[in-house]
């Protein structure tokens, strides 16, 4: 019972253009979103969040957009540099869970020079 | 604010041991989540507490498995008679509680457990 899925496991960009991750969720009860990015050997980090009541939320070079009737959200990063080669992690959870982060399962991000 | 500590980063055990993770969250948050990460998979939730209440146990949660939060402060995940299938990244993460604000907690840099 994957609810949070991301498809894609990898994604390749040059430097300076725009990266977009994926993911894909079944629970219309989550009532946040986030992502998270990981580098090796360190424990995840949290990048940007976005409420179920906006469609848009950014934070400089980063954009999360969410869709709800299409259960699907995309983090946009413009432009892409070597240092945000890392696995980036969506997450979703809802307020009546305590906090509780149902993961997808990580789309790893190389930026070439 | 140090972050959120974990040891050991690595552990090295038989199968059929049992070993203890500790994590020491950052000092004024109250909330404590303990994941597990395998390899090509993300996070999955095990347990997490409210100050030294425990609220909620995944079922990935055997009964080899236990977590305590004495004093609502560190935490610790205790694993009983290993098996090879525990071998992952044990995770712990804290938050503030802030009612209905987003959770974006801090997670330490993990326990990597290998049973051999």
């Amino acid at each position: 019972d994957q609810q949070v899925k991301q498809n894609s496991p990898s994604l390749s960009v040059q430097e300076g253009r725009i990266s977009i991750l994926n993911c894909d969720y079944t629970n219309s009860m989550f009532d946040y979103f986030l992502w998270y990015k990981k580098y090796p050997a360190e424990g995840p980090t949290f990048l940007i969040s976005i409420s179920s009541i906006k469609d848009k939320n950014e934070d400089g070079r980063f954009t999360v957009f969410l869709n709800k009737s299409a259960k699907h959200l995309s983090l946009h990063i413009v432009p892409s540099q070597p240092g945000d080669s890392a696995v980036y992690f969506c997450a979703a959870g809802s307020h009546n869970q305590g906090g509780k982060l149902i993961f997808g399962q990580g789309t790893e991000l190389s930026v070439k020079p | 604010d140090t972050g959120v500590s974990q040891n050991p980063r690595h552990k090295i055990t038989k199968r059929g041991q049992n070993v203890t993770f500790r994590c020491d969250p950052i000092s004024e948050h109250n909330r404590l989540y303990w994941y597990r990460q395998t390899l090509g998979q993300g996070p999955e939730f095990l347990t997490y507490f409210q100050n030294e209440a425990q609220l909620e146990k995944s079922r990935l949660l055997s009964d080899r498995f236990s977590a305590e939060r004495p004093k609502g402060s560190f935490s610790t995940l205790e694993i009983q008679r290993t098996e090879q299938g525990d071998s992952a990244m044990y995770l712990c993460a804290s938050s503030r509680e802030r009612g209905r604000g987003f959770y974006g907690y801090t997670f330490g840099s993990g326990t990597r457990l290998t049973v051999v």
